[in-house]
């Protein structure tokens, strides 16, 4: 069974850059044609994609982040990070790391999430 | 961008009873050259990540019951829960997955009259 776990700081500086790694279990994170996302939710808000990973290093991004975005991929590690840089008090939010298929030209949903983490932007 | 829109922001419906959930795209999540439409709808328990239901407007996940139904296609989607249940307590987000960026609705709570 696919299992997705987040960790990192619960608490960053305004100005920092936050830091999380997503842990996949249960499966390859090179297998098959699947990506592997970043999703956030404010506290009491909806959901925003933030951006996603295929095993090669090939990155989608939401243009309302992707100046301040990095998603990489560790496959030897069998886990995946995000870093967001320059946070302010808006980037408080429940992180999810999710999976889901596709490329380019044809997606799918996401099907597998982690359990989410909070991250605080604070001083 | 695709904006996905959704109505009722909350409903409260009796144990036994129909829940109608409706979402809007800003743009077609229709491919017409599978004639597939590229709309999931997820359920939110509170503590709890989203839960995917239904992709491609209408197929239901392995192990959803079939209470769940969607339906729909190009720009209008409904979710149905056809005899709500006191587990079905629960934020219900649609999201479009036609095109990056992919953009959730903005949820609609549904409780228990």
């Amino acid at each position: 069974q696919l299992q997705l776990q987040e960790s990192g700081p619960g608490l960053v500086k305004p100005s920092e850059t936050l830091s999380l790694t997503c842990s996949v279990s249960g499966d390859s994170i090179d297998s098959n044609n699947y990506y592997w996302g970043w999703i956030r939710q404010p506290p009491g808000k909806g959901l925003e994609w933030i951006g996603s990973v295929f095993h090669s290093g090939s990155t989608y991004s939401n243009p309302s982040l992707k100046s301040r975005v990095t998603i990489s991929v560790l496959t030897s590690e069998n886990h995946f990070s995000l870093r967001l840089s320059s946070v302010t008090a808006a980037d408080t939010a429940v992180y999810y790391c999710a999976r889901h298929r596709g490329d380019s030209s044809d997606w799918l949903p996401f099907d597998y999430w982690g359990q989410g983490t909070l991250v605080t932007v604070s001083s | 961008d695709i904006v996905m829109t959704q109505s009722p922001d909350s409903l409260a419906v009796s144990l036994g009873e129909r829940a109608t959930i409706n979402c809007k795209s800003s743009q077609t999540v229709l491919y017409s050259s599978n004639n597939k439409n590229y709309l999931a709808w997820y359920q939110q328990k509170p503590g709890q990540p989203p839960k995917l239901l239904i992709s491609w407007a209408s197929t239901r996940e392995s192990g959803v019951p079939d209470r769940f139904s969607g339906s729909g296609s190009g720009t209008d989607f409904t979710l149905t829960i056809s005899s709500l249940q006191a587990e079905d307590v629960a934020v219900y987000y649609c999201q479009q997955y036609y095109s990056t960026p992919f953009t959730f609705g903005p949820g609609t709570k549904v409780d228990i009259k």
